[in-house]
């Protein structure tokens, strides 16, 4: 069975750092491009970065030069760095595989992992 | 911001047909496939249909998609009470290089 699961959420104060982790099983990492979607409470989904099967990586502005994706195939783990918090970046975060070849083909999700951030 | 606009929400009794809409530009739907999410209350989304029209196995029937220039839309046909959530269009943006979502439709069986 396909499963992603991510892990590293919590409550942090704005500035601070954390680092997500999505843990895939039942299909292997190193074939897929990968991304990572938020959804600030009470709010609708948000791409904020993928990273392909070469380690080329996109984000969305509002988090350039703060976060960062990263993927270590042999652990079949998916990473967010996310350093410079702030408040607005309080939201549940998704792993997403990307199936076939569209980027927003999202097949399967994680459950998603809460981040807290306080100001 | 999200950059494809749906209605906010979208409502019928059982048995009737629903229809979303999702409005984009030609960056986004009018140069790239879309894809449609369905996201039940307190879980995380899951795809209903891929590249425009097709649905993945295990979604039923009753949900079709379609895109016309640069919009989308989502039927629901035969709607039941269990197709209550939020439904969301997706697609790449050439011109941001980046995923885009649609706003969000809330779909409630009256």
């Amino acid at each position: 069975e396909v499963q992603l699961v991510e892990s590293g959420g919590g409550l942090v104060q704005s500035g601070g750092s954390l680092r997500l982790s999505c843990t895939v099983s039942g299909f292997p990492l190193s074939s897929h491009s990968m991304n990572w979607v938020r959804q600030a409470p009470g709010k609708g989904l948000e791409w904020i970065s993928y990273i392909s099967v070469s380690s080329s990586t996109i984000y969305v502005d509002s988090v350039k030069g703060r976060f960062t994706i990263s993927r270590d195939n042999a652990k079949n783990s998916l990473y967010l760095q996310m350093n410079s918090l702030r408040a607005e970046d309080t939201a549940v975060y998704y792993c997403a595989r990307v199936s076939g070849g569209d980027r927003t083909r999202f097949d399967p999700w994680g459950q998603g992992t809460l981040v807290t951030v306080s100001s | 911001q999200s950059v494809l606009t749906q209605p906010p929400s979208a409502s019928g009794t059982p048995g009737q047909r629903v229809t979303i809409s999702c409005s984009g530009s030609s960056s986004n739907i009018g140069s790239n496939p879309v894809n449609w999410y369905q996201q039940l209350p307190g879980t995380a989304p899951k795809i209903l249909i891929y590249s425009n029209n097709q649905r993945p196995s295990g979604v039923p029937d009753r949900f079709s998609g379609s895109k016309s220039g640069t919009s989308a839309s989502l039927a629901i046909s035969g709607l039941q009470s269990e197709d209550e959530a939020d439904y969301y269009c997706a697609a790449w943006d050439d011109s941001l290089n980046g995923g885009v979502f649609g706003t969000g439709t809330k779909v409630t069986v009256l």
